[in-house]
């Protein structure tokens, strides 16, 4: 059974820090790894998806590496923003029945002024 | 992507009572699925929504609890029967296209049983 987990669970940082946020599943077998962020009370926002084939993406401030070999998923924010503050997912398909996804716990954010 | 709306986007129900739950895209879609998020967790996937026959069920949950509708490749129903306490959550519909199957999610419902 695939388990995605996400370190740290909270991050505090001022505004203009760089971040990283770690995701790991334990089985590598995917098709795929997404990132989202959902702000509170709402829906999730789709940032980056990372095909198993692929090693990074990259929209705007966002970059999302993926080391299927070892497990390992990070999502690097650069020039921390208040406006960053969210809880950020990471999810992965399997290779087979490819569209379902296994979320993880989560990193809540805050970056303060 | 797809603007993906949800009816409503909240409400407050009695225990035993049933609640109906829409998700309507603004363009046809490959695959429709339901999550549930309770307090402070992250999300678990109920089903996914096939058009025109029977959802396809994860494991914990069941049609009787649990029944949805897909009648086109726009529109999906959500019914949480029988509600209790334990069934207060947000619940999101989420779509995606054939390859490279990103999802979608729509703003949730949020459902408080009391």
């Amino acid at each position: 059974k695939q388990e995605v987990t996400q370190i740290p669970a909270a991050l505090s940082v001022p505004e203009g820090e760089n971040l990283v946020l770690n995701c790991s599943f334990t089985d590598s077998a995917i098709y795929n790894l997404q990132w989202f962020r959902q702000d509170p009370g709402k829906g999730l926002t789709s940032l980056l998806l990372i095909q198993s084939s692929q090693r990074e993406q990259t929209s705007g401030r966002l970059n999302a590496s993926l080391d299927k070999s070892s497990g390992r998923s990070t999502l690097y924010i650069a020039a921390s923003q208040p406006g960053d503050s969210a809880t950020y997912l990471c999810a992965v398909s399997r290779d087979t029945g490819f569209q379902k996804l296994v979320f993880g716990t989560g990193t809540r954010l805050l970056v303060s002024p | 992507s797809a603007v993906i709306s949800q009816k409503p986007s909240r409400d407050i129900c009695q225990r035993g009572t049933s609640l109906t739950i829409q998700c309507q895209v603004d363009s046809q879609v490959t695959m429709m699925f339901w999550y549930r998020q309770q307090p402070g967790q992250s999300l678990t996937l109920i089903a996914t929504a096939n058009q025109g026959s029977e959802a396809t069920y994860e494991s914990g949950f069941v049609i009787d609890k649990f029944p949805i509708s897909r009648p086109n490749l726009t529109f999906s129903t959500l019914t949480v029967s029988n509600m209790s306490p334990e069934d207060s959550s947000i619940y999101l519909c989420s779509v995606s296209w054939t390859g490279p199957y990103e999802q979608y999610f729509g703003p949730g419902t949020r459902l408080t049983v009391t």
